[in-house]
């Protein structure tokens, strides 16, 4: 079976801390990772996905076959990074969304 | 930059009313999706559409649901006799490929059933 799973509904930081937003998937083949952003009143856009290993707004995430995990983190957290944050699993033309986790970045 | 478009941006409808949700999708994507998202909710994947026609669905797609494309650019989701537990936030996404390409998503509908 395909889940996602992100442990955390919301989290709180302050802005310049470091921000790690965790997930766990389970699945039985090559995963296919993603991290969706929704901004307050903004549709879903993607962030960034496994294979591109790229760093986006200071975001990078790393794929853990071992833990089957998939965390976002960033090392200085901004205060535009308050949003809704998804990880997603792509399986068989689908995307498999987690919860979801709410990000707070205090002043 | 072009993006998914959807309307209505919300839509109340009574129970057992027939509602039709639209979609234009990125000019020149292939592959299209409904997701929907009841509140307090994870998003739901709900059906994929390629080549005219559905490719995978969900089991919560079942006969009351169905997708069409009518013509070049829309990309409907009808609900034949809604329920109250179709309330809901309903997106639909677009993408160029299959799998691994990346899928853009609408603002959504919210649907309303009272």
């Amino acid at each position: 079976a395909q889940r996602v799973t992100q442990p955390e509904k919301l989290l709180s930081v302050f802005k310049g801390a470091p921000v790690e937003l965790k997930c766990n998937y389970s699945y039985s083949g090559s995963p296919e990772l993603f991290w969706y952003v929704q901004y307050s009143r903004q549709r879903l856009q993607l962030l960034l996905r496994h294979i591109s290993r790229e760093s986006i707004k200071g975001f990078t995430a790393d794929l853990n076959k071992g833990e089957t995990s998939f965390h976002l983190k960033k090392p200085f957290a901004q205060e535009e990074d308050s949003a809704m944050y998804y990880c997603a699993l792509m399986g068989a033309q689908k995307l498999v969304f987690g919860q979801g986790t709410r990000l707070t970045i205090n002043p | 930059e072009p993006e998914v478009t959807q309307t209505p941006s919300h839509q109340v409808t009574q129970m057992g009313q027939e509602v039709i949700l639209r979609c234009v999708p990125i000019s020149n994507h292939l592959y299209f999706y409904w997701y929907r998202q009841i509140l307090g909710q994870k998003v739901e994947f709900l059906v994929s559409f390629y080549n005219n026609e559905i490719s995978e669905k969900s089991e919560i797609f079942d006969d009351q649901f169905s997708v069409e494309r009518p013509d070049g650019s829309n990309f409907t989701l009808k609900i034949r006799s809604t329920k109250l537990e179709d309330s809901a936030m309903y997106f639909c996404a677009s993408s160029v490929g299959g799998s691994f390409y990346e899928q853009y998503f609408g603002p959504g509908t919210r649907l309303t059933v009272t």
